[in-house]
């Protein structure tokens, strides 16, 4: 099992750019959680997904940011125009039921915004 | 909704030495409680979750946490620590019930570094 795939790994871009972050989750598992992580704010959860359908998007700081999930192998988690403050880390993890069991991240965008 | 509090940002401690990652969570209904650590440049891992039982719940590296329902607390300990503990270590917690299903609220995280 290769795990949870993030691309890429790193991105930099400068402000108002478009930028789109990409996750495939581990196959068979219903649930896929898109999170931020910033030294001012810690871990953030964005949205999450179950059966490719947004459960909560509560998370997702403004109308910039969205996410979709087209099938069960596949996740984009889209910037734009993209802002300095959106420079953070952006992991996402995916669960086979979501509650109870564990979830497995990926290792992470590291997004630096000019 | 949940609130996680790690009383500890950072934990300095020397190899072989005792530690205890310090977690307290609020919650108006009966939760499930988590420890992942973070490695540098990696994603979190899982170390041990309670979900019920024993309130004394074993993870994987020698550490372990107990569950205090009256002191809403879910401490990590490792008796004796190894250089390679070095890492974040995030509390996290989850409605047993409700809307929120899937949903994890994390902790800030504690630094916990091992000096030689």
């Amino acid at each position: 099992d290769a795990g949870v795939i993030q691309s890429p790994r790193h991105e930099v871009t400068e402000m108002g750019q478009e930028v789109t972050l990409r996750c495939k989750p581990i196959s068979g598992h219903d649930y896929l959680f898109w999170y931020r992580q910033t030294m001012m704010r810690g871990l953030e959860l964005l949205i999450y997904f179950n059966n490719n359908v947004p459960i909560d998007d509560s998370g997702m700081p403004e109308d910039r940011f969205s996410a979709k999930m087209p099938n069960a192998s596949f996740s984009t988690l889209k910037i734009q125009p993209s802002e300095p403050r959106d420079s953070a880390v952006y992991f996402c993890a995916s669960s086979r039921t979501g509650r109870t069991e564990k979830l497995f991240f990926g290792s992470g965008t590291q997004l630096s915004v000019l | 909704a949940q609130s996680v509090t790690q009383l500890d940002s950072q934990v300095p401690v020397f190899e072989e030495a005792p530690v205890e990652l310090r977690c307290n969570y609020s919650s108006s209904v009966s939760v499930y409680l988590f420890w992942y650590v973070q490695y540098p440049n990696q994603g979190l891992q899982l170390l041990l979750k309670y979900l019920s039982g024993s309130t004394l719940v074993k993870g994987i590296n020698g550490f372990e946490a107990e569950f205090n329902k009256s002191q809403t607390s879910f401490h990590l300990r490792k008796p004796s620590v190894h250089i390679s503990d070095t890492a974040e270590y995030f509390c996290a917690v989850s409605d047993q019930a409700g809307s929120t299903l899937g949903r994890l609220y994390f902790g800030r995280g504690t630094q916990l570094t091992v000096w030689p």
